[in-house]
């Protein structure tokens, strides 16, 4: 099993431009999360899927758009990128809703450059 | 949402033990006590969890008094290869299902 992959590795954007990341897990996982990490900071939760079919808001989630396209893929999606963006940014998996004693899997990050 | 309470940093040499506490002043009943390790340039990766009393593995033990207001990671004889931040997260069953909160973690640096 790959676990929770992501793609890109790296990025480097343009301030304005678009770009969609995107993460798959292999687990079978019914939940699923985008985090966001700057330089010596925790991570901070952007969006989440509770389930297939469902996302809801963290606690950063303005200028993020995310689509659980199915129960393996879960995008994230920035539509006019900022410099405030630049950051690495984890996708995460778990069985059942994190909060409820369920483990969460994360991915390897992507790190975002936007100048 | 309970909130935690970790040292911001921490130093040890090899072959030490390293405990690292957390406070957790308002957790609830239903509350789990979870512990996470992120190396650099990787995501975090789950170590252990527990209720109360003592629950040990192969990485590390987590021991948590009667009152629950705190818990104690405890990592056995760390090597440099330790050297990595540290997550105490709380959390059980929340009225509308949110998830676990990360804060900044305990960041232990492992000298030879």
């Amino acid at each position: 099993n790959a676990g929770v992959t992501q793609t890109p590795k790296f990025q480097v954007l343009k301030t304005g431009q678009s770009m969609t990341l995107q993460c798959a897990q292999d687990m079978n996982h019914n939940s699923m999360y985008w985090y966001r990490q700057d330089p010596g900071m925790g991570l901070r939760l952007i969006y989440y899927s509770a389930s297939e079919g469902t996302t809801d808001k963290g606690e950063v989630p303005n200028g993020y758009n995310v689509s659980r396209l199915n129960k393996r893929e879960f995008s994230l999606r920035l539509e006019s990128a900022a410099p405030s963006q630049t950051s690495v940014y984890f996708c995460a998996s778990s069985f059942g809703l994190a909060g409820l004693q369920e483990t969460q899997y994360f991915g390897p990050g992507t790190r975002l450059l936007v100048l | 949402l309970a909130k935690t309470t970790q040292p911001i940093s921490m130093d040890s040499y090899e072959g030490q033990e390293v405990n690292i506490t957390c406070s957790h002043n308002n957790i609830a009943t239903n509350d789990y006590i979870t512990w996470y390790q992120q190396f650099p340039s990787q995501g975090p990766r789950f170590i252990i969890q527990g209720y109360k009393t003592k629950v040990t593995n192969e990485v590390a033990s987590l021991f948590i008094p009667a009152d629950r207001k705190s818990s104690t990671l405890s990592l056995p004889r760390v090597s440099l290869s330790d050297t990595a931040v540290y997550y105490c997260l709380v959390g059980g069953t929340y009225s509308g299902n949110t998830p676990l909160v990360f804060g900044k973690g305990t960041r232990l640096s492992v000298i030879a």
